[in-house]
């Protein structure tokens, strides 16, 4: 089982559509965990923390579960910019070493 | 914010050459500096972590011997690929860490290294 495994996506989505994003982890030692949004050739750039209690930036919601070792992210009313591939990212030990997800590509269209 | 300076942005070299990407932490001192690489459609996987002022620590799989990792200064690590092939070209990624430890790194902007 992989360590941190996605939805394969891609997803293509119209202007204002709501689209949800899984992510499962193995590590159940694992201690903190993150969306990034990585654009096409571009560095990886913190979207947001994912908490045990779900929390919500605007548009996106983020929820934990870490029973079943699940982690969501929701995008409501989708923009044109919100296309980019979403990386579901699990840290967990003293380094805050890092463990990504394959990516999820996300298309919003017109 | 923080910001990791990384360059050179993308480099074309021939096979058998070295080529070094740096990455610099403008204000903040990394005492962490994780090294990356991402290939076509994959996820960023780690090769390495190195500590300012000791050696690297390499994942499984990752030649310690070709890519040669430099941490010499605060806000300066290096990544070496020496003698590149082919099968090196790929996207470089580094993020820095600075001493209060915290959990979220700060990425350069990445590297795109084609090897001919």
């Amino acid at each position: 089982r992989k360590e941190v495994e996605q939805d394969p996506g891609p997803f293509n989505v119209p202007e204002g559509a709501t689209v949800a994003f899984n992510c499962t982890y193995s590590n159940s030692a694992s201690q903190s965990f993150f969306w990034y949004r990585q654009d096409c050739r571009k560095e990886p750039k913190l979207l947001m923390s994912v908490y045990s209690s779900g929390n919500e930036d605007g548009r996106f919601t983020a929820q934990l579960n870490r029973a079943s070792q699940y982690i969501s992210l929701l995008i409501r009313d989708s923009k044109l910019s919100d296309s980019a591939t979403y990386l579901c990212v699990v840290s967990g030990g003293s380094n805050y070493k890092l463990t990504f997800g394959k990516g999820t590509l996300l298309t919003v269209n017109p | 914010g923080a910001v990791v300076s990384q360059h050179p942005s993308w480099v074309i070299c021939k096979s058998g050459t070295s080529v070094k990407i740096e990455c610099r932490s403008l204000d903040f001192q990394a005492t962490t500096m994780f090294w990356y690489r991402q290939f076509p459609k994959q996820s960023l996987m780690l090769m390495a972590t190195s500590n300012e002022g000791s050696k690297a620590t390499y994942e499984q799989g990752v030649e310690k011997d070709k890519f040669l990792i430099n941490h010499a200064s605060l806000t300066l690590s290096t990544l070496t690929v020496t003698s590149a092939h082919p099968e090196d070209s790929s996207f470089y990624i580094c993020s820095g860490q600075g001493s209060s430890g915290a959990n979220v790194l700060t990425f350069g902007a990445g590297s795109r290294l084609t090897v001919l």
